[in-house]
């Protein structure tokens, strides 16, 4: 069936980069994305990858997709306190109706 | 543009009691959903609408229902509630989505509820 998997738990140094991996089990999936969801916020969307796509770069975050592997990974370069969050890697199915699948939720936090 | 919108943002509820969580959002989206979140587990689907008139189950619809009268509005309905429904629950809305174009669904604030 649909799954999305991750790792709960990052914590890095401020300054460092930091790497966060997913897993997803549907190769249809066309889209792939991370959310990023603050204390006490909803989620809201960090970045996307299109699945033709095995690289993209935005500022300070690079998705990184193996299609083959059905591995996704955001890099965060510089990580700052203002990182620490909880991120949510979600993949798109078309089947029936539009909908997204989220993995657990990893949260990443930054310490001095 | 307020977006999603929830209320309320807590609530404590005694086993058995009934309330409404409401959701409303002003993007004149087709889609939306109702989504809680348990700790470690991501978010799950309760239910979902594709337009107003229109809802269907998502993947953990017991104990809960719903309503969509109009676009803006997809108030979530608990019955009896049981402890087993301590949650943070997340109303989103999106655009269908179109091929070659990315979909994003966009979030409210959430409503912490907790049922003692």
């Amino acid at each position: 069936g649909e799954d999305v998997e991750q790792s709960l738990f990052l914590s890095v140094r401020e300054g460092d980069s930091s790497v966060i991996n997913c897993t997803y089990t549907d190769s249809s999936s066309t889209y792939l994305y991370w959310y990023k969801q603050e204390p006490g916020a909803g989620l809201q969307l960090l970045t996307y990858i299109f699945s033709n796509m095995d690289m993209k770069q935005d500022q300070r975050l690079t998705v990184l997709l193996n299609k083959k592997d059905k591995h996704l990974s955001l890099r965060i370069a510089d990580t700052q306190t203002g990182d620490s969050a909880i991120y949510f890697c979600a993949a798109f199915f078309s089947g029936g109706y539009n909908k997204l699948i989220f993995g657990a939720g990893t949260r990443l936090a930054v310490h001095p | 543009n307020a977006g999603v919108t929830q209320t309320p943002k807590f609530r404590i509820l005694k086993i058995g009691q009934s309330m409404t969580l409401q959701c409303t959002q002003d993007m004149n989206h087709n889609y939306m959903y109702w989504y809680r979140q348990d700790p470690g587990m991501g978010l799950k689907l309760i239910y979902y609408s594709v337009g107003a008139g229109i809802t269907d189950k998502g993947e953990v619809p017991n104990g809960y229902n719903v309503s969509r009268s109009t676009t803006e509005d997809f108030p979530l309905r608990l019955e009896l509630a049981a402890p087993s429904q301590t949650s943070v629950y997340f109303c989103a809305s999106s655009y269908p989505g179109l091929a070659g174009g990315p979909y994003e669904q966009y979030f409210g604030p959430g409503t912490r509820l907790t049922v003692t």
